[in-house]
């Protein structure tokens, strides 16, 4: 299995709502990434987690709230978002080595209205 | 920061035709990446280089590390319709590997 799985694939919700976005993979992959992709620009990096503990926040609002359950898994929780949230959301898995590249999901679309 | 530009930001071509395009860096890397990323897709790797001069085939694609270590290169040769998408480059923001930066991209048009 070389794929990363997202779900869902589009999701439309209100300000007020609380969702969740998912990604899985069996890679063997100890480290797991979520990116944000406005149209037309390239993907930013929001959280790294590496053998199931964050490393990385780059500074997401905390609306966004990251988990990872087990080394192939990890959600994205979103909680009063903003309509200038609505974007792509990346999962991506890699090595937890220097230089590795990413695979990446197909990504979740979301719109916030 | 670091920040990555890509040259050209689009390009409309024929098919049959080669294909370069260009990414530059504002400081030096240590990794180059190579992603496509087709409407409604994630970016796919296409090319890893890790070493300065290094020369990386991958079918009709050959990425090019450059000397520097500020730049790299991509090229397409006998582009065909298959290959229309955006193409990103990328490089580690930190000695670890895991943060990196992507340039804007180059947006590749073909044209049967």
């Amino acid at each position: 299995d070389t794929e990363v799985t997202q779900t869902p694939k589009h999701l439309v919700m209100g300000m007020t709502n609380k969702k969740s976005l998912k990604c899985e993979q069996h890679m063997g992959h100890r480290a797991m990434y979520w990116y944000k992709q406005k149209a037309k620009k390239p993907p930013e990096l929001m959280f790294v987690y590496s053998y199931e503990k964050l490393s990385i926040n780059e500074s997401v609002p905390s609306r966004f709230s990251p988990e990872c359950p087990n080394s192939s898994l990890l959600n994205l929780h979103l909680h009063a978002l903003q309509p200038e949230d609505s974007a792509l959301y990346l999962c991506a898995s890699s090595q937890v080595v220097p230089g590795g590249g990413y695979t990446f999901g197909s990504g979740t679309r979301l719109t916030v209205v | 920061g670091q920040q990555l530009n890509q040259s050209p930001q689009s390009m409309f071509i024929q098919e049959g035709e080669d294909v370069s395009m260009n990414c530059t860096s504002s400081s030096i890397f240590n990794t180059w990446l190579w992603y496509k990323q087709e409407p409604g897709e994630g970016p796919v790797l296409l090319i890893a280089l890790y070493k300065a001069g290094e020369l990386t085939s991958n079918g009709r694609l050959t990425a090019q590390f450059g000397i520097t270590r500020k730049d790299s290169f991509l090229n397409i040769s006998a582009s065909i319709p298959s290959d229309v998408g955006i193409y990103f480059c990328a490089g580690p923001r930190d000695n670890y590997g895991q943060n990196f930066v992507f340039g804007p991209g180059t947006r590749l048009s073909v044209l049967p």
